[in-house]
């Protein structure tokens, strides 16, 4: 239990479909993020919202929309998603702050065919 | 630009030996740097923080440095048992919110 739980584990979504990742931290925390994880690549960091607020949006394509409604919960809403979407997305909480240490759920794999 | 790398994508050691790890950055000033252990099919754990005015930070078997004239980060595991098995990463933190990581370096410990 690392107190980031992430629904659904799993997914497989065709191009036109529309879905959402889910994700509910139990910490306390200000801070919320959504990370991809491709094979042979670094985190790459997706968005950052600080008490419900986009302090973030890293180049991200639109048909990735996140939501948080508050400062526990976080989606990241699907739309007409490519293969190369196909990744492990992490999210992930931390306290406001600098040198603060993020809390990451498991991760919700997709796979877009 | 920006950039971290980590030296090796994968690393195989015999069991009891010490595994050493290395995380070299370019273009940045971090404040703080980090460790994490992930698991295939899980995400990343926080292992150990390391502060720019910190040399050297341990927790049981684990041992950080720091450099900043370098840009350089060891992580050593000493003792090293398979449990010890896992992909590690470092990650900087480039602003109040930018968590940035490498690419991470498998280790495997062999008995």
């Amino acid at each position: 239990e690392t107190g980031v739980t992430q629904t659904p584990r799993h997914l497989v979504m065709g191009m036109t479909n529309k879905k959402s990742l889910k994700c509910e931290q139990h910490l306390g925390h200000n801070a919320m993020y959504w990370y991809k994880q491709s094979a042979k690549k670094p985190l790459e960091l997706m968005f950052v919202y600080n008490f419900k607020e986009q302090t973030e949006n890293n180049s991200v394509p639109s048909r990735f929309s996140p939501e948080c409604p508050n400062s526990s919960h976080l989606f990241l809403h699907l739309h007409t998603l490519q293969p190369e979407d196909s990744a492990l997305y992490l999210c992930a909480s931390s306290q406001t702050g600098d040198g603060n240490t993020i809390y990451f759920g498991e991760g919700s794999w997709l796979t877009v065919v | 630009s920006q950039k971290i790398e980590q030296n090796s994508e994968a690393l195989n050691i015999q069991e009891g030996k010490t595994a050493t790890l290395t995380c070299n950055y370019t273009n940045y000033s971090p404040a703080y740097l980090q460790w994490y252990r992930q698991d295939p099919g899980r995400g990343p754990v926080f292992l150990l923080l390391i502060r720019e005015n910190e040399k050297e930070k341990r927790k049981e078997r684990l041992k950080v440095t720091f450099d900043t004239t370098l840009k350089q980060s060891l992580f050593h595991i000493t003792a090293s048992q398979p449990a010890d098995s896992a992909t590690y990463l470092c990650a900087l933190i480039s602003g109040t919110y930018k968590y940035i990581f490498g690419t991470g370096t498998r280790l495997k410990v062999l008995a």
